[in-house]
């Protein structure tokens, strides 16, 4: 069954330090692989998207990272701030058919000051 | 940016009741995508559409129905609403034919509660 597990489920750093989120999948065939941030009470805004040879995507703060044969990938935060305190989700799309996207549960940080 | 929006932040229904919950994109995309998303799961695809009058099942079709009468809105239909519909409901829409889906954007959501 293709599936996407995030680790850990929450966090809370202190502003400032660096954090990095984990993401592993089972999916097959597959196409991509997207990061979200998602805010409370709002949908999930789009950070990154990797293909399968893209090994590394920044976005600011944010990089991510992947490794498509071990089936894993890692979301970087760098000098964390108070905004950047929300859910994070992992998305891995299948190839073929309708491209499916498969979500992860999220890992839910919290920031303080 | 494309903007995809949903007329109803907040919901408060009664069990039984009819509820339309409307998502409207401005970038004439061509795929449009309910799901829900409650806590500890991830998003789960309730329905989809890959173009007008077009709709197909998602992973949790039951007890759901949709319209896409034009390109840019896709309505999401709770036929008689009951307490375990109460979740956030977001929307989303993309571009790309054939199955292909290209710049996935999201509504801020809407959060149902069924009492």
């Amino acid at each position: 069954k293709n599936q996407v597990e995030q680790s850990p489920q929450s966090l809370i750093i202190l502003e400032g330090k660096n954090c990095t989120l984990q993401c592993n999948y089972t999916v097959s065939p597959f196409s991509n692989l997207r990061w979200y941030k998602q805010d409370t009470g709002r949908g999930p805004v789009s950070l990154t998207i990797m293909t399968f040879s893209e090994n590394t995507k920044s976005n600011g703060r944010y990089t991510a990272t992947l490794d498509a044969d071990t089936k894993q990938s890692s979301l970087h935060i760098t000098a964390s701030q108070l905004s950047d305190s929300a859910s994070y989700i992992c998305v891995v799309s299948e190839t073929g058919g309708y491209n499916k996207l498969i979500f992860g549960a999220g890992t839910r940080l919290a920031v303080h000051p | 940016d494309v903007k995809v929006t949903q007329s109803s932040r907040y919901l408060v229904k009664r069990t039984g009741e009819k509820v339309f919950l409307e998502c409207v994109q401005d970038m004439d995309h061509e795929n449009m995508f309910w799901y829900r998303q409650d806590p500890g799961l991830g998003l789960r695809l309730i329905y989809f559409s890959y173009d007008v009058k077009m709709k197909e099942k998602g992973d949790i079709p039951e007890g759901y129905s949709v319209s896409r009468e034009k390109k840019e809105r896709f309505s999401l239909i709770l036929e008689s609403a009951s307490t375990n519909q109460t979740s956030m409901y977001l929307c989303a829409s993309s571009w790309g034919s054939g199955g292909v889906n290209y710049g996935y954007t999201f509504g801020s959501g809407t959060r149902l509660t069924v009492v």
